[in-house]
């Protein structure tokens, strides 16, 4: 089993909906958890990051931690065709920066 | 505008082969990490480097894969043999190594061997 466990999708919405992309994971030691977005035929840019557990928002998007539980969520507001592509979650341990990334997860936002 | 570069884009090899992908890292940053992404495995962590010494590279294949930093403004994997199943897209990435260890990728290159 991997440290990171995320839905591949594809995850289709229409234009306007809310997307709740999430990842769960096994190790506790985890204290920094980031997503990245990742255009066709490019490389996973960091979308936004959280520490420890909590929400953070920018813009249209929210990251909530629940580490009791140890899952995490990336919400999208108001989801636009730009926002079309692969989200992959990655965490950290506090002390060892080596990014675990998860499969990530397509999505298509549908006109 | 600071970013990896890696190259080349894309490769197409014959079986036998061997590749060599090249990566220039952003200047400052001492944390170098070569990754391979398929459909089935995702994002896999095949080597890192800190300040040019390599601090792991167990996600390798060690029999046919290196990697290596012969400076700081180069980072190289290279296959030798190639086989058909290390067709994958190859992502350099570096950072500064501290903070939340974000990562700033490269475009990849795309592997077919054929």
């Amino acid at each position: 089993q991997k440290e990171v466990e995320q839905d591949p999708g594809p995850l289709s919405v229409p234009e306007g909906a809310i997307v709740s992309l999430n990842c769960t994971y096994s190790n506790s030691a985890f204290q920094y958890f980031m997503w990245y977005r990742q255009y066709s035929r490019k490389g996973p840019e960091l979308l936004m990051y959280t520490y420890s557990s909590g929400n953070k928002e920018d813009g249209r998007f929210t990251a909530q931690v629940d580490k009791s539980s140890k899952y995490i969520s990336l919400f999208i507001r108001d989801s636009q065709p730009s926002d079309s592509a692969t989200y992959l979650c990655a965490m950290s341990r506090g002390g060892s920066y080596i990014p675990t990334f998860g499969r990530g997860t397509s999505l298509i936002v549908h006109p | 505008d600071a970013r990896v570069t890696q190259t080349p884009r894309d490769k197409v090899t014959e079986m036998g082969q061997e590749v060599t992908m090249r990566c220039q890292p952003i200047l400052g940053h001492n944390t170098v990490f070569w990754y391979r992404q398929t459909m089935m495995q995702g994002l896999e962590l095949l080597a890192y480097f800190r300040n040019r010494a390599p601090l792991d590279d167990s996600g390798m294949p060690k029999d046919r894969f290196s990697a290596e930093m012969p400076d700081a403004t180069l980072a190289t994997l290279k296959i030798q043999p190639s086989e058909p199943r290390d067709s994958a897209v190859y992502f350099c990435a570096s950072g500064l190594g501290g903070g939340i260890g974000e990562a700033f990728f490269g475009q990849g290159t795309r592997l077919t061997v054929v």
